[in-house]
């Protein structure tokens, strides 16, 4: 019965390699978001769809894009890593855009690039 | 534009004594505020939120908040500490027609035995 899921939960490649990581939720939510949260714990929105739709994306490297193959599922796919992508990236999910709705998070998913 | 500060990065207390975790925010609109608690290798859980409702609010195992306009702050308190409640606290300010959260840098709750 898990709200929001991960996959996988730890990841560990070399630089320059290609990875996915791949979120569902079970809410029935229309909105999804990928954070990425670095090393001293800060959180930082990336991106978000609503509805299938990209409605944030933050000043994030070409090389990281999202995919939203319907409105359960947000997939993050990370080419050519570098060592400044290690962090931990949390999906979250939301029902619309009324401010006063919980965002639910997933576990997260631990990157490491060697 | 939208900011929140936790004015602590670490904050540790006894076990059975009070904790006060603080966040000040900024914001051009009527916020909603939130706090989340992230657990060692966990999720964030949320604690409890405020959205122009009751200005006190509570939440979860015994936290509560106390949205105060005229200092701009959004402080969590908890009555007793348990040890279980040693973990990571996130501020989050939003407002109305944005989906964003930002989140303030966390405060790590320390609870001593």
């Amino acid at each position: 019965d898990t709200a929001v899921s991960q996959t996988p939960k730890y990841l560990v490649t070399q630089m320059g390699n290609d990875k996915s990581i791949k979120c569902e939720q079970n809410l029935g939510h229309d909105t999804m978001y990928w954070y990425k949260q670095d090393s001293k714990k800060f959180l930082k929105i990336m991106f978000s769809y609503n509805n299938k739709e990209l409605i944030i994306n933050e000043t994030v490297p070409n090389r990281f894009s999202p995919k939203s193959p319907d409105k359960a599922h947000l997939n993050l796919h990370i080419n050519s890593l570098e060592l400044g992508d290690s962090a931990v990236y949390f999906c979250a999910s939301s029902q619309g855009g009324d401010r006063a709705n919980e965002q639910f998070f997933g576990p997260g998913t631990r990157l490491t690039v060697l | 534009a939208q900011s929140v500060t936790q004015l602590d990065s670490h904050v540790s207390v006894s076990e059975g004594t009070p904790v006060l975790l603080r966040c000040n925010y900024s914001s051009s609109y009527s916020p909603s505020l939130f706090w989340y608690v992230q657990h060692p290798n966990k999720g964030l859980q949320l604690l409890l939120k405020y959205t122009s409702a009751a200005t006190l609010v509570k939440g979860i195992n015994g936290f509560e908040a106390e949205f105060k306009k005229s200092e701009t702050s959004f402080h969590l308190t908890k009555p007793s500490a348990h040890m279980s409640d040693a973990a990571e606290y996130f501020c989050v300010v939003t407002s109305s027609g944005t989906y964003k959260y930002i989140f303030g840098t966390g405060t790590r709750l320390k609870v001593l035995a």
